[in-house]
């Protein structure tokens, strides 16, 4: 079975500062990881995902996230935060190999305040 | 493309009553997912779509819970006798899945239950 935890439930950060929200999972077999962003009363929105090739992923607004297999982290980094980056932000897998559902494990979520 | 739409947005029900809510995925996407997400928690895997076919119901799902995609279109997910707790975001996603390769689950704005 696969799982995901988020270290952080809650990162204050100042504007126009960096931001890294951790994630680590686990799994027995290979897995596509995602960052999905959740504005307040809005449903998910797709960041990122890796699914093969270069570990280092780009995706929307400036993220982008590193897929390290060593430490099973995928975690979401970005070089300088807006306001508009305040959201709730959670990490996800799926089974590479799931043939039948690719259902995603979310993580618990992680809250970005960016602070003017 | 108008993205997943569901309704309502947010229903209000008293204990005991009974609630549909009703999803529209992607017009061309052959796969339709429902999560559940509680206050603080990433959403959690209920079932899937793939067509009209159910392929796929989480532990999470009672007998009280049923859901439907009966023209591979539109979903309903049915809840009889509610209970408060199952008070939560209910979230609809969907995908193009083609054989041999992954997809990207697309979610809807989700409907927001509450059970007094």
């Amino acid at each position: 079975a696969q799982s995901v935890t988020q270290l952080d439930s809650q990162v204050p950060v100042f504007e126009e500062a960096p931001v890294e929200l951790r994630c680590n999972y686990s799994s027995s077999v290979s897995v596509y990881l995602f960052w999905y962003v959740q504005y307040p009363n809005q449903g998910l929105q797709l960041l990122l995902k890796y699914l093969s090739g270069s570990t280092l992923v780009k995706g929307i607004n400036g993220f982008e996230a590193e897929f390290n297999k060593s430490q099973t982290s995928f975690h979401l980094r970005k070089p300088s935060v807006h306001i508009s980056d305040t959201a709730e932000y959670f990490c996800a897998v799926s089974d590479e190999n799931d043939s039948s559902a690719s259902k995603i494990i979310f993580g618990s979520g992680t809250r970005l305040s960016i602070r003017p | 493309d108008t993205g997943v739409s569901q309704d309502p947005r947010h229903k209000i029900t008293k204990r005991g009553q009974n609630v549909t809510f009703r999803c529209d995925p992607i017009s061309e996407h052959n796969r339709l997912y429902w999560y559940r997400q509680t206050l603080g928690q990433g959403p959690e895997f209920l079932t899937y779509f793939q067509n009209e076919a159910q392929l796929e119901k989480s532990r999470l799902l009672s007998d009280r819970f049923s859901a439907e995609r009966p023209k591979g279109s539109f979903s309903t997910l049915e809840i009889q006798r509610t209970e408060q707790g199952d008070s939560a975001m209910y979230l609809c996603a969907s995908s193009l899945r083609l054989a041999g390769g992954s997809d990207t689950q697309y979610f809807g704005p989700g409907t927001r239950l509450t059970v007094l």
